[in-house]
This record gives C-alpha cells, sequence and structure tokens, in this order.
C-alpha cells in the first residue's frame, strides 16, 4: 500500500541547515509528485515546495532563497534541504503525494523538527 | 501568490446540525485545462491531514456522503451535513492551479 515516512533530526540549531528524507512506497517517484508541507505549533499548514514526477521542481516564493528538493528514484526518496534555520522554522514537517487530481491524497506522519541553541 | 482567504476561522455547531466553511481565492482557479484544482482536508487532533474534496465538487475515496464541496472561480464552500464528533478538527482549503497556497483553517468545534 502507499506509504510515505520522513525522519531526520528532531533538533536543529539557529542558523544551521535542516536535511530531512521523506522515504516511500506503493508508489514510483516517476509517477506521481511528492511535496512538502510544513506546520509551526499550534499554526497552519504552509506549502513549501514539490518534486515532480520528471524530476522537476517548485518551491513557495517564500522560502525559494533556503530551500533545495532533490531525490533518489533508486531509493525512493526525496530530500528537503533548508539552511539558514531559525527559531520560526520550528514545527512538524510533512510529505505528501499529489494525485492525478493535483489533491494531496496520502500523507506521511510528520516529523517534528525544534530550531533551537 | 495566490491567497485563500478561509472564513469562519472558528466554528461552533451542535451534533447533528450543518456546518458551512466558505473559502475564497484571490485569483480565479479556473484553469486552462478546464479543471479547477481546488481540494478540501481535515486534521484531527494529533493527526495528518486527510483529503475529503478534490477538484472542487469530488469526494474522496471513503469519505462519508455528509460532506459536500461547491463552487467555483473563485468562491468555494464546504458543507458538512449532519455533523458527527468524528467531524471535528481544523479544515483547510488548498488550491493547486497556481503556485500551491493553503487557507488559514477554520476549528470546527463542537458547541
Amino acid at each position: 500500500q502507499v506509504q510515505l515516512k520522513e525522519s531526520g533530526p528532531g533538533l536543529v540549531q539557529p542558523s544551521q541547515t535542516l536535511s530531512l528524507t521523506c522515504t516511500v512506497s506503493g508508489f514510483s517517484l516517476t509517477s506521481y509528485n511528492v511535496h512538502w508541507v510544513r506546520q509551526p505549533p499550534g499554526k497552519g499548514l504552509e506549502w513549501m515546495g514539490r518534486m515532480r514526477y520528471n524530476g522537476d521542481t517548485s518551491y513557495n516564493s517564500a522560502l525559494k532563497s533556503r530551500l533545495s528538493i532533490s531525490r533518489d528514484t533508486s531509493k525512493n526518496q526525496v530530500f528537503l534541504k533548508m539552511n539558514s534555520l531559525q527559531t520560526d522554522d520550528t514545527g512538524t514537517y510533512y510529505c505528501t503525494r499529489d494525485w492525478t487530481t493535483r489533491s494531496l491524497d496520502y500523507w506521511g506522519q510528520g516529523v517534528m523538527v525544534t530550531v533551537s541553541s | 501568490d495566490v491567497v485563500m482567504t478561509q472564513t469562519p476561522v472558528s466554528l461552533s455547531v451542535s451534533l447533528g446540525n450543518q456546518a458551512s466553511i466558505s473559502c475564497r481565492s484571490s485569483q480565479s482557479l479556473l484553469h486552462s485545462d478546464g479543471n479547477t484544482y481546488l481540494s478540501w482536508y481535515l486534521q484531527k487532533p494529533g493527526q495528518s491531514p486527510q483529503l475529503l474534496i478534490y477538484l472542487a465538487s469530488n469526494r474522496f475515496s471513503g469519505v462519508s456522503n455528509r460532506f459536500s464541496g461547491s463552487g467555483s472561480g473563485t468562491d468555494f464552500t464546504l458543507k458538512i451535513s449532519r455533523v458527527e464528533p468524528e467531524d471535528l478538527g481544523v479544515y483547510y482549503c488548498f488550491q493547486h492551479t497556481h503556485l500551491p497556497t493553503f487557507g488559514a483553517g477554520t476549528k470546527l468545534e463542537l458547541k
């Protein structure tokens, strides 16, 4: 069945780089897009960026200068790297699959990231 | 960027009553391919969001028919009839016609 699972460090120091991995199963990264979405504690969802099935990427304009999304199709993994982290980058980070209707049908459980010294 | 404005911010309803949530976009969500890429999600406490409605008015697989979506262009509505306890949580609209954006969310609570 379709599954997505985020992994990465729970704690990152300010000004450092966040590296997260989304490992997928049950579908091919060359057939579906995968997005990253984040959620600060107690707040709403923010779309961060997308890895398309063909390897193209798109980013939230507010994060574009700090964000990079890549993939390894042989390992069924999508990666997120975001630099210059600040405390307001604290939150839960989700990866999610983009269905053919451009809606997000499967979500990972999320990974909590705290930015603190 | 397209701004999605959801109202109300919170909604208190009695079990068995209807709830209605509005989502307005700053630009038309009608894509040149004829589709309107507006979807709705429910995030229950402590859980990941779950897809309810896609293409503005289509229920996702397994979603109760108490949920219905409508609207076009820039104005969209999610209606929940006969609210049940498992419907409580935060509802989000999401547009993917342009660079994707979420609404700020509407919290559905019990009155």
